[in-house]
């Protein structure tokens, strides 16, 4: 089984929806982060969560809203969807350890949006 | 503010040869830098990760090298292999910012033929 799972896979909706993606991992891991990863532009990161009580916005956070339910959930909200935000969406876990220098971070295989 | 450039952003290489994926980032404050494997549907792997006092990691048949002071890093693969066929991308780790934040090049879609 996945490590790192993201429901839905793939998703089409309509211009002024509410969308969640959902993003569960079995890591253990304390940080979970939401990308978007656009034709051109590579991955840019939206929210990340340190740990349940810690939510942290990313470069690109306008328009989007996550909610860290468990150590193991992340969840990531657009609430009135626009075209402009059709997109691959990817989460992603880490875990520093005494490895603070490293912190690899490991994806999920990402939710293709459409939004029309 | 970080940029990082991958070029080229395509290649098609016969299988056997012996290839370099480029990468240059503009900002040399950084922790590491990363290269990952991004395969249709699967997301993204970590291949290899250098620490920014590092010179290279090797990892089977790929070789990662890092030169911090002139903002470049190339992943060398070896006898390449119709299952290297994907799109490999390099992160960076930014010494400011917070957040374990990445910032990742646009990439380089490899296709590895027979």
């Amino acid at each position: 089984d996945a490590d790192v799972t993201q429901t839905p896979r793939n998703r089409i909706t309509k211009t002024g929806k509410r969308i969640m993606l959902e993003c569960s991992q079995t890591k253990g891991h304390d940080r979970m982060y939401w990308y978007r990863q656009d034709p051109g532009l590579g991955l840019r990161l939206i929210y990340y969560s340190f740990d349940v009580k810690d939510i942290n916005k990313g470069e690109i956070s306008d328009g989007y809203s996550v909610s860290r339910q468990a150590q193991a959930k992340f969840s990531l909200s657009l609430e009135s969807a626009i075209p402009n935000q059709t997109a691959l969406y990817f989460c992603a876990t880490s875990d520093p350890g005494l490895a603070k220098d490293t912190d690899t971070q490991y994806f999920g295989p990402g939710t293709r949006l459409t939004v029309l | 503010k970080q940029e990082v450039t991958q070029i080229p952003a395509a290649l098609s290489v016969p299988e056997g040869e012996n290839l370099v994926l480029n990468c240059s980032f503009t900002d040399s404050a950084i922790y590491n830098l990363q290269w990952f494997r991004q395969d249709p549907g699967k997301g993204l792997t970590s291949l290899l990760l250098i620490q920014s006092s590092q010179r290279e990691q090797t990892s089977g048949r790929l070789n990662a090298s890092l030169d911090k002071s002139s903002g470049r890093s190339t992943l060398y693969i070896a006898a390449s292999q119709p299952g290297d066929s994907a799109t490999y991308l390099c992160a960076v780790r930014g010494l400011t910012g917070g957040g374990n934040k990445l910032t990742f090049g646009t990439g380089t879609q490899l296709k590895v033929e027979l």
